[in-house]
């Protein structure tokens, strides 16, 4: 089956900088990456997602980018502040609706 | 609120004890999925339902774990003679029908076993 890993676990940003999360995955037929956010005791809130094939996606200062070729993705938050705080997941999947999980990481932003 | 919905929020019991959380999807969602997460993990993936057919089960489900969706709407996820194991955070989502559609989660039920 898929298997995602993610890097870092934690990240500390000072508020205003720019944090980099990157996943790869095994599966070459995975086509889909969307990317969580789940802040403390609260359900994982989709923040962006990706489709194989385009490379990149952004929406205000959340940006994701995928290297098929390379098998690997990732989460680019600017601009980064107080509220971004949280445990941010990425996730693949090859279609078939079940998604694989990273193992997640925990994301502060110090003001 | 429009949201995925899950009942209880948190639910706490002895080992051996049957235990049966509720979901009620994003009424326009006809998938509803189920996923169990452990502590400093992300959610594994259980099984999910189009209306109300079971069309995958992951090997994470035993056969003490049991998933209902009779009318195609809410679901119930059972657990029989629950083990310490089974304490986890038990996770619903829905999506709209297709591949790669985006899956919407609720709050989720924190089930404690003691």
């Amino acid at each position: 089956g898929e298997n995602v890993e993610q890097h870092p676990s934690t990240l500390s940003v000072q508020e205003g900088d720019s944090a980099v999360i990157k996943c790869t995955y095994s599966d070459s037929a995975s086509n889909y990456f969307p990317w969580y956010k789940q802040e403390l005791g609260k359900r994982p809130q989709l923040i962006i997602d990706i489709r194989s094939n385009v490379g990149e996606k952004k929406d205000q200062r959340i940006a994701v980018t995928l290297n098929k070729t390379a098998k690997h993705f990732s989460l680019h938050i600017t601009e980064t502040q107080p509220e971004d705080s949280a445990v941010y997941f990425c996730a693949a999947s090859t279609g078939a609706n079940n998604l694989f999980f990273g193992t997640g990481t925990r994301l502060t932003v110090i003001p | 609120d429009t949201g995925v919905s899950q009942d209880p929020r948190h639910k706490i019991t002895k080992r051996g004890q049957n235990v049966t959380f509720r979901c009620d999807p994003i009424s326009e969602h006809n998938r509803l999925y189920w996923y169990r997460q452990t502590l400093g993990q992300g959610p594994e993936f259980l099984t999910y339902f189009q209306n109300e057919a079971q069309l995958e089960k992951s090997r994470l489900l035993s056969d003490r774990f049991s998933a209902e969706r009779p009318k195609g709407s809410f679901s119930t996820l059972e657990i029989q003679r629950t083990e310490q194991g089974d304490s986890a955070m038990y996770l619903c989502a829905s999506s709209f029908p297709g591949n790669n559609q985006p899956q919407h989660f609720g709050d989720g039920t924190r089930l404690s076993i003691l």
